[in-house]
């Protein structure tokens, strides 16, 4: 069957460094992908999306990369600081109605130690 | 705007009695969605509403899961009866079709015992 999945449930970094997370999906229907930020205790908030058409999208210190050919997406932070630690998310949307209805992946634990 | 609000934030019942969390969407957002957030499952589509239609339950876990959408600005999911098996947090999320961003409500922290 068609999933998404992470490639690593945790991943530690120190305050400073880049992260990067990542993800694989298999739908190739997919077409628009987004990184969602759970923090403890609350409800996974939008970080940035990207569009199959692209394979490169930039925000503020964080980048998604796509690469269609081996479906995979990943989430690069820059200078990672503490209040970045969470549960992060991808989720490939497919079209359904005029809608995008989002298919999300286990998730990666960010830590980052001070 | 307030966000998606959802209640109650945190219930503890026992084996058997009904429950039912609530939504509110944000106002003006067309679609309307239930997850639910397990360890073992992660995030999981239960159900999503279009302009208050029901458009694909299929997530639903079995004929104890029901939800509502009476109008644009609530809807219940209710669990009848529970079973400890459907301990888990549960999330309201709204979107404007235009947007394609869904926005999540804080989650209803649901033990069943």
């Amino acid at each position: 069957g068609e999933n998404v999945g992470l490639h690593l449930p945790t991943l530690s970094v120190q305050e400073g460094d880049n992260s990067i997370i990542n993800c694989a999906y298999s739908n190739s229907a997919s077409d628009y992908f987004i990184w969602y930020k759970q923090e403890s205790g609350k409800g996974p908030q939008f970080i940035i999306d990207i569009r199959s058409n692209m394979d490169k999208r930039q925000g503020q210190r964080v980048t998604v990369l796509l690469n269609k050919t081996v479906k995979h997406l990943s989430l690069q932070i820059a200078a990672t600081q503490p209040g970045d630690s969470a549960v992060y998310f991808c989720a490939e949307n497919i079209a359904q109605g005029g809608s995008y209805i989002p298919t999300f992946g286990r998730g990666t634990s960010l830590i980052v130690h001070p | 705007d307030a966000g998606v609000i959802q209640s109650p934030r945190h219930e503890v019942t026992e084996m058997g009695q009904e429950v039912t969390l609530r939504c509110k969407p944000i106002s003006g957002h067309d679609y309307l969605f239930w997850y639910r957030q397990t360890m073992m499952r992660g995030l999981e589509l239960l159900i999503y509403f279009n302009n208050n239609v029901p458009i694909d339950d299929s997530g639903m876990p079995e004929d104890r899961f029901s939800a509502k959408m009476p109008n644009a600005s609530f809807s219940t999911l209710k669990i009848q009866p529970s079973e400890p098996r459907d301990s888990a947090v549960y999330f309201c999320a709204s979107s404007f079709y235009i947007d394609n961003t869904i926005y999540f409500g804080e989650g209803s922290w649901l033990t069943v015992v």
